[in-house]
């Protein structure tokens, strides 16, 4: 199993510019969400999702959008980039039946110019 | 809602000896689990250990263990025996009951250092 992965590790981006941040699991879990970290900030969860076609807001939604389409992957669309997104962002996947720990990515460290 | 209050400053260690971090926590659920993560300089999450509110005993997972004290509302992880590879970021973190709730609340962190 690969777990869970996303792409791209690294990016930097221009204000104004939209792109999506990938995530996939392999684990058939139901439960995905994305947070971001800054720094003294801890994690701070952006968008969740508790299986295909099921998507809600977390702590800090605005300027971003999520879908998801199949169990396995979850991506995190930025529309209109701005520096106040410079951040590490992180894709989590786990099972919602059981109350256990969830898995993350390896995370994604953007820079918005 | 739910939070996690983490308020020690970096924390420092010698090799092999004990060390306890701290983790308050707030909420109105009466079914709720408590994490720890551990995030060294390289920048993954590392899960931890997992204590489940109804859990009478208190989790163990090799050299890390919870001290859960539910009428302090406190979940203080206990790391024995240090090794330099300890020397990590560590995050305490909370869900509440599955479904919506599933979601991960963070504490701040502690800076965990550990001197040879």
């Amino acid at each position: 199993n690969a777990g869970v992965t996303q792409t791209p590790k690294f990016q930097v981006l221009k204000t104004g510019q939209s792109m999506t941040l990938q995530c996939a699991q392999d684990m058939n879990h139901e439960y995905m969400s994305w947070y971001r970290q800054d720094p003294g900030m801890g994690l701070r969860l952006i968008h969740y999702s508790v299986g295909a076609g099921i998507t809600d807001q977390g702590e800090v939604p605005n300027g971003y959008n999520v879908s998801r389409s199949t169990t396995e992957d979850f991506p995190l669309r930025l529309l209109s980039a701005a520096p106040s997104q410079t951040s590490v962002y992180f894709c989590a996947s786990g099972e919602q039946s059981t109350m256990m720990g969830q898995f993350f990515g390896p995370g994604t460290r953007l820079t918005v110019l | 809602a739910q939070k996690i209050t983490q308020t020690q400053p970096g924390m420092f260690v010698q090799e092999k000896e004990a060390v306890t971090l701290d983790c308050t926590y707030d909420t109105s659920d009466q079914s709720y689990g408590l994490f720890w993560y551990k995030q060294p300089s390289s920048g993954e999450m590392i899960f931890l250990i997992y204590q489940g509110s109804y859990d009478e005993q208190n989790a163990t997972e090799g050299r890390y263990s919870l001290n859960f004290q539910k009428a302090r509302k406190s979940a203080n992880l206990v790391i024995s025996a240090s090794q330099l590879g300890d020397s990590a970021m560590y995050f305490c973190a909370m869900r509440g009951p599955t479904g919506a709730n599933s979601k991960l609340t963070f504490g701040k962190g502690i800076t965990l250092s550990v001197r040879p």
